[in-house]
């Protein structure tokens, strides 16, 4: 499973588009990205997942360049409740377990 | 409700007592998980079970003792824990037992305080 590293915490303002960057220099031809989000007290939702280049739904964006050596989600116009920890996640679609990092942990201010 | 359900929510139990967390889901998933979650730490993972077989024992304690009768249920046994399994203990559930799709869907998880 290839290694992710991504920022421990960030802070923004309600209204912003905050863009959360994940590392994965040594990810797989087989790889996918995917990003959950996790409230206090609550398990992890799926967010968004990707191959290359951009994917969209109605939550975020994910923004994937050529070499596929990062990754940037994208959510705009937070709100307070979307004050949560990200998790940033490379694997095989065939793999049998995830395994989470630290993530990001996101701070929306008023 | 995602679909995945853990009862019960919160769970207080003493280091002698023997207690039982239970995962269900109904979206025809085939292998379930069991994660612990520990304060300002990330999720660990415990157990796999792929079609009621379990494929992964992550060394955890046999003081947890996973069970799975069926593709829809998953038990965790606990007896004789420590304060230090104090965590929120969290079931997920796939289909095909891989990140296929749209991944792992968590339940809300069990918060267990060992006193």
């Amino acid at each position: 499973l290839a290694k992710t590293t991504q920022p421990i915490s960030m802070d923004s303002y309600e209204g912003q588009e905050v863009n959360i960057t994940c590392s994965h220099n040594n990810i797989a031809t087989n790889d996918y990205i995917t990003w959950y989000q996790q409230f206090p007290s609550q398990g992890p939702r799926f967010i968004i997942q990707g191959y290359k280049t951009k994917v969209t739904n109605e939550v975020a964006s994910l923004f994937i360049p050529a070499d596929r050596k990062s990754s940037t989600l994208s959510l705009p116009r937070v709100s307070l409740s979307d004050t949560a920890v990200y998790y940033c996640l490379v694997g095989d679609m065939r793999d049998d377990k995830i395994i989470f990092g630290k993530g990001t942990r996101l701070h929306i201010l008023p | 409700e995602t679909g995945v359900t853990q009862t019960p929510r919160h769970l207080v139990m003493g280091m002698t007592n023997k207690k039982s967390l239970k995962c269900e889901q109904h979206l025809g998933h085939n292998a379930m998980y069991w994660y612990k979650q520990s304060a300002k730490k990330p999720l660990e993972l415990m157990f796999v079970y792929n079609f009621k077989e379990q494929t992964e024992n992550n060394s955890v304690p046999s003081r947890f003792s996973p069970e799975c009768p069926n593709s829809s249920h998953l038990f965790l046994h606990l007896h004789t824990l420590q304060p230090e399994d104090s965590a929120l203990y969290l079931c997920a559930s796939s289909q095909d037992g891989g990140g296929a799709n749209y991944g792992y869907t968590f339940g809300s998880g069990t918060r267990l305080t060992v006193v």
